[in-house]
């Protein structure tokens, strides 16, 4: 199994300020690297797939990069309705999701 | 666009069937263009990739770690897709959230997700 490793565990940061969000892999999974955006009480809304490429509808201030096991999430000016959680999952193997980084106001 | 809404018990005894059904709407689950999808999430494991199903049962897999305890299977003539998973203990409580996507793990399209406990 391959494990994702998120970090940090949470982020504390304002509004219009940039977040960058970190996903290990436990070995490579090339560029089958997924990200995840969980409100409270909602289902997960996929942000970024295949670790750079933006999903339907989602704003221009999300963009994922990365290849093999290192990857990040970055969100470019923090809106209020991006304070949420984020997950990673790799497909490069039977999926498997990281543990999550929150980003909450500071 | 893809609508999907997970219906079923909350909660279910040790030991028993855990059945699950995920009504499809704004697509044929027989269309092709789909991978038919299950997803749970708990406290304890986070979120956990189940199994899926793809092009009206030619095509399952199943997460190594339960396929030896879950089906998924499709009612074309209802336009659902189910998830039974059996033998149940504590450790199966979680969200169940049935979903969609054209590959089988970039999942754009979700149910809200049903609340399952596993208790006596």
């Amino acid at each position: 199994e391959i494990v994702l490793t998120q970090s940090p565990a949470t982020l504390s940061l304002s509004p219009g300020e940039t977040a960058t969000l970190s996903c290990r892999a436990s070995q490579s999974v090339q560029q089958f690297l997924n990200w995840y955006q969980q409100r409270p009480g909602q289902a997960p809304r996929l942000l970024i797939y295949d670790a750079s490429s933006k999903a339907s509808g989602i704003p221009a201030r999300f963009s994922g990069s990365g290849f093999g096991t290192e990857f990040t999430l970055t969100i470019t000016g923090l809106e209020p309705e991006d304070f949420a959680l984020y997950y990673c999952q790799q497909r490069s193997d039977w999926p498997t999701f990281g543990g999550g980084t929150k980003v909450e106001v500071k | 666009q893809v609508q999907l809404q997970e219906s079923g018990p909350g909660l279910v005894k040790p030991s028993e069937t855990l059945s699950l059904t995920c009504t499809v709407s704004g697509a044929s689950i027989e269309s092709g263009t789909y991978y038919w999808i299950w997803i749970r999430q708990s406290p304890d494991k986070g979120l956990e990739s189940i199994g899926y199903i793809y092009l009206s049962g030619s095509t399952t897999a199943y997460n190594p770690s339960l396929q030896n305890r879950v089906t998924i299977s499709v009612d074309a003539s209802k336009n659902q897709f189910s998830l039974n998973l059996r033998s149940v203990t504590g450790a199966d409580t979680g969200v169940y959230y049935c979903a969609s996507g054209y590959s089988a793990h970039v999942i754009p399209f979700w149910g809200q997700g049903s609340l399952v406990t596993v208790s006596s």
